[in-house]
């Protein structure tokens, strides 16, 4: 079956400028979240999305936000970029709970510029 | 506020030998915990898990052992492989959220 598609996988932007980022979770899941990595930070918690409505948020300022459509695609938004928001964001997916593990998908390396 | 800790950033280790990956936490509602692996340029992906309610799960080479009263929880890899090398987060979840570690990276030589 088809893993946990993220797009694009890489992005380059000016700060100021606002990005989306696109995520396709396995087929039957339910469940979307979004980490950001950065080096000596590991992964950090954005939020995650259960049928269409937001479960759970991380500590991230109100430039992040998401959402999840009714085939489970989500996408997360980050307006005026900042020079710091360069990393790498991660899209998982599970059925309902993390319990047994997430999926990722392959991330999308973002730069800001 | 850092509530899962890997406090080894890099572990280098020679094929054919155990690695171990150390991981602590500071939440005692945590119920369960999973490690990952990630090579570079892909998402990381699902090694093993552990509720908190045992004190140790294997899956071939691979063995969780958790002690909750030290909020300490380990990975073991034997015998290790060249192909194990990579970065390796430990994580705990709860409640629907799920809090990584910032990884070990993990070398072993041949």
């Amino acid at each position: 079956k088809a893993g946990v598609t993220q797009t694009p996988r890489y992005l380059i932007k000016t700060r100021g400028q606002q990005v989306t980022l696109s995520c396709s979770p396995i087929s039957g899941h339910r469940s979307v979240s979004w980490y950001q990595q950065t080096p000596g930070q590991g992964l950090q918690f954005l939020f995650e999305y259960f049928s269409e409505t937001q479960r759970n948020k991380g500590n991230f300022p109100g430039r992040f936000s998401g959402r999840q459509f009714s085939n489970s695609r989500s996408e997360m938004n980050v307006s005026t970029l900042e020079l710091g928001d360069s990393a790498l964001y991660l899209c998982a997916s599970s059925l309902a709970t993390a319990n047994y593990g997430y999926t990722f998908g392959s991330g999308t390396r973002l730069t800001v510029v | 506020d850092q509530q899962v800790k890997q406090n080894s950033p890099s572990l280098s280790v020679q094929e054919g030998r155990i690695s171990i990956l150390n991981c602590d936490y500071t939440n005692s509602m945590f119920d369960y915990f999973l490690w990952y692996k990630k090579y570079p340029a892909e998402g990381p992906t699902f090694l093993i898990s552990i509720s908190s309610i045992k004190d140790k799960n294997e899956d071939g080479r691979f063995t969780v052992f958790l002690n909750k009263s030290a909020k300490h929880l380990s990975l073991h890899i034997v015998p290790s492989q060249p192909g194990d090398s990579a970065v390796y987060f430990c994580a705990a979840g709860g409640y629907q959220k799920v809090t990584f570690g910032t990884g070990t990276k993990l070398q072993v030589i041949p």
